[in-house]
């Protein structure tokens, strides 16, 4: 499985843009980047993937290196709603060809008002 | 469209007992999968159906844990006897298809709480 890390927690303040960092340096050049969030008390929930290009969608953006190994999630204006932790996920992570995740401990995202 | 619906939510049982856990996936999704997730630590797989047929349950302690999948809808999880260290969130989530070069979305439930005294 490709190993990630990413920071136990950050912070950030409400209204302002947030970067979530990960390095998957082992990932393979044709495995998919995803992220999840989990808000608390809830099932996680699907944010964004991608694989080489930069994506977007309502929700987030994802910058993904040039070299592959590494990416990062942005939110481009906090909300208090977006309090939760975030799981970056190469598709590497993923059992085999089955499709499962397989979720490391995430970052911890606070957003202060 | 309805979510994938858990039930109960919570469920407290002493060591010994036994447990079983409901869930309806969405409506279509041929893929469901079963993960735990214990206090401070991300979810992990516990078993995975397609359509009614198990893919995968290389992590499920099959001694104690059973699954399945009837007519390849609704899903049951099961537990006997329970352990102290079973305690955790019990989450499904479903999906359209499963397999490379791209993994469908998975939607999650909203987890049944387990305690095990």
């Amino acid at each position: 499985d490709a190993k990630t890390t990413q920071p136990n927690s950050m912070e950030s303040n409400e209204e302002e843009p947030v970067h979530l960092p990960c390095n998957h340096s082992t990932i393979s050049g044709t495995d998919y980047i995803h992220w999840y969030r989990q808000l608390p008390s809830q099932g996680p929930e699907y944010v964004i993937h991608g694989l080489t290009s930069n994506v977007n969608n309502r929700m987030a953006s994802l910058a993904i290196a040039e070299d592959r190994k590494s990416s990062t999630l942005i939110l481009h204006r906090a909300t208090l709603r977006d309090a939760a932790v975030y799981y970056c996920i190469p598709q590497t992570n993923y059992g085999g060809s089955q499709g499962n995740l397989i979720f490391g401990k995430g970052t911890k995202l606070s957003v202060k008002p | 469209e309805a979510g994938v619906a858990q039930s109960p939510r919570y469920k407290i049982i002493e060591k010994r007992q036994s447990v079983a856990f409901w869930c309806n996936p969405i409506s279509g999704h041929a893929t469901l999968y079963w993960y735990q997730q214990i206090l401070g630590q991300g979810p992990k797989l516990l078993i995975q159906f397609q359509n009614n047929g198990v893919v995968d349950d290389s992590q499920l302690p099959k001694d104690r844990f059973s699954a399945e999948r009837l007519k390849g809808v609704d899903s049951t999880l099961k537990i006997q006897p329970a352990k102290l260290e079973d305690s955790a969130v019990y989450l499904c989530a479903s999906s359209l298809s499963s397999g490379r070069p791209f993994s469908y979305e998975q939607y999650f439930g909203p987890g049944t709480r387990l305690t095990v005294t």
